[in-house]
This record gives C-alpha cells, structure tokens and sequence, in this order.
C-alpha cells in the first residue's frame, strides 16, 4: 500500500524549532518529487515548500523562506521539515504529499498535483 | 502570487442534486489547476488533475473543465459521502497556491 506518515509534532514556544520526518513506503521514494503543506486550524491549505527527487531543487513558501529546511534521505525512504524560529502562525496541520508522476513510452515527468498525503501531523506553537 | 478565488464559500445541497463550484484564477494559468476533496478530519485527496482530466479510483460524477482564468468543478449528482470542502490548487507559477476552499453540505 503507498502511504505517508508524519511525525514529529507537538508543542513549542515562539523561537523555538521543531523537525518533522515523512515515513514514505510502497512505492519507490526516490523517483517522486516531494512537499509539504500545511493547515491551520478551520482553515485552507497552504503550499509550504517542494523538493525535487535527487534534493538538488527546492523551493519555498515566502511566509517559510529563511526558517524552514526541506530535505529528504532516499536511502531511509524518508522527507523532513526542520522548522526554526517558530512563530504562532506556524500552528498548523502539516501534511507531507507526493507529486503526481506520469508514466509513458518508458519516460516519465512530474504533473505538479498531489496524488498521496499523509495523515498529518500537529504543530502548535504558543507560550 | 497567482490568487484562487472559489465560490460560493458554502452550499448546501439535497441529494441527486447537481453540484457546481467555480475557481477563478487572478491571471492565466492555462490548465495547470487541479481540484481536492477533503473530508472531515481526512487529508485532502485528488479529484481532478489539468483542469478536466479524471484520476483513477474518483467516481465519475466528479468533473472539471475550464482553461485561462475560469474554472468548474462538477459533480453531477449528489451523494451523501460527497459532503467535504473542496479547494482549487494551481501549479502554473510558484507560488502554488490553493482556493479558499467551497464547503459542501448535505441537506
């Protein structure tokens, strides 16, 4: 079965850091571009950042950029989010989810919608 | 940053009934827009991916269409289990953004 599965979460204090890890299993990890995003409580989503099959693309959210580190281990089938300087508005649901890849005539490329999420995990922070 | 905005916010809607939800762009992105369902304290899932193109496993009575700026997701008839929010997402320029989300209710 392909599945997902964060962990990670919890509470923190304002400036605070927090890392969050993305379990991935049944399918091959190292062949799909990877992303978080995240909801805050009775809210949308939010895109927060994306990271390429190899590690060598990454981009991020604006409200992100300079806090946040994206990374993945292919070797552990493994994504994670190093979170530093925690502010309030961080408080969220983040969910890690794969980019849809299409296959055809032996070539494949990615489509840039999210095919698998996970369950999510919680991060709250407040003093 | 491209914004999405989806209307209406909330429907309520009896069963069978026809379902329609349109996501407006704030420039052209083509048919890079793909459309979620997230149920109630679920992850969102895929329901359309290109504008109009079906995913495997999603029932038929959910479709998109639209290109440029105007976009509609349908789901043709109603079903209890179709009670969710839905949101818009585009992946024609970074940022990827996503709608507001429509929240649909079963009467």
């Amino acid at each position: 079965e392909v599945q997902l599965v964060e962990s990670g979460g919890g509470l923190v204090q304002p400036g605070g850091s927090l890392r969050l890890s993305c379990a991935a299993s049944g399918f091959t990890f190292g062949t799909y571009e990877m992303n978080w995003v995240r909801q805050a409580p009775g809210k949308g989503l939010e895109w927060v950042s994306y990271i390429s099959s190899s590690g060598s693309t990454i981009y991020y959210a604006d409200s992100v950029k300079g806090r946040f580190t994206i990374s993945r281990d292919n070797a552990k089938n493994s994504l994670y989010l190093q979170m530093n300087s925690l502010r309030a508005e961080d408080t969220a649901v983040y969910y890690c989810a794969r980019t849809l890849r299409y296959c055809s005539g032996g070539s494949c490329y990615s489509e840039h919608a999210f095919d698998i999420w996970g369950q999510g995990t919680m991060v709250t922070v407040s003093s | 940053e491209i914004v999405l905005t989806q209307s209406p916010d909330f429907q309520s809607v009896t069963p069978k009934e026809k379902v329609t939800i349109t996501c407006r762009a704030s420039q052209s992105i083509g048919s890079s827009l793909h459309w979620y369902q997230q149920k109630p304290d679920q992850s969102p899932k895929l329901l359309i991916k290109y504008a109009s193109q079906s995913i495997s496993g999603v029932p038929s009575r959910f479709s998109g269409s639209g290109s440029g700026t105007d976009f509609t997701l349908t789901i043709s008839s109603l079903e209890a289990e179709d009670a969710a929010a839905y949101y818009c997402h585009q992946s024609s320029s970074l940022p990827w953004t996503f709608g507001q989300g429509t929240k649909v209710e079963i009467k």
